[in-house]
């Protein structure tokens, strides 16, 4: 499978503890981003790589977020002291250079207590 | 500030029929207007996207209509099966970043 790939799938957290997600994009895609979604909307854009450069952040990612994508490959999302309102889908999604075709992966679903 | 506009929130339509989802943009900047699928506990699938120089485009049972001057568009699924029966997203774009709409969840009847 060639796909965008993401680890884990589900994750189940006590608050105040930190997460890593891991995304694997579709191999020579250039771009990777991260996208939250909760129970009944829509994707919303968190943050994007071209290569290993963060080119653009919402608003949405607070200090308690961090992505990195350290050599132009694989990409983490980092929550730090989780919150219950963190709870949602986390997706990934590749495209390559000069294409504006997103390909997603699965997600992981996070869950704070 | 939403940007972008869905409707209906949620469509059942009988095995044959052509639901039709509609949606409604702000920015005259986004210059990519792509559908999405979405399978429950699944991530987003593509399903067929148009640009706005574009006022149709097709492909196999699924049709984007744009209206560039009303800022608007919309997905007709022709011949819809139960198997179509998702969430499904309109989108747009511009410079990469992706605007989702809040999704219409479609159930087509046996």
């Amino acid at each position: 499978d060639t796909g965008v790939s993401q680890d884990p799938r589900h994750k189940i957290t006590k608050r105040g503890q930190n997460v890593t997600f891991r995304c694997d994009p579709i191999s020579e895609h250039n771009r990777l981003y991260w996208y939250r979604q909760t129970l009944g909307q829509g994707p919303e854009f968190l943050t994007y790589f071209q290569n290993e450069a963060q080119l653009e952040k919402s608003r949405l990612l607070s200090d308690r977020f961090s992505a990195e994508r350290p050599k132009g490959s694989f990409s983490t999302l980092e929550i730090q002291r989780t919150e219950q309102g963190d709870s949602a889908m986390y997706l990934c999604a590749s495209s390559s250079a000069g294409s504006d075709t997103q390909y997603f992966g699965p997600g992981t679903r996070l869950t704070v207590l | 500030q939403q940007q972008v506009k869905q409707s209906p929130q949620s469509l059942i339509v009988q095995k044959g029929g052509i639901p039709i989802i509609n949606c409604a943009y702000e920015n005259t900047a986004f210059d990519y207007f792509p559908w999405y699928q979405q399978f429950p506990g699944k991530g987003p699938a593509l399903l067929i996207a148009i640009r706005p120089d574009v006022s149709e485009k097709k492909e196999g049972r699924f049709t984007i209509s744009f209206n560039k001057s009303a800022k608007q568009f919309s997905l007709h699924i022709m011949d819809s099966q139960p198997g179509d029966s998702a969430t499904y997203f309109c989108a747009a774009s511009k410079g990469g970043k992706i605007i989702f709409g809040k999704g219409t969840r479609l159930h087509i009847l046996p």
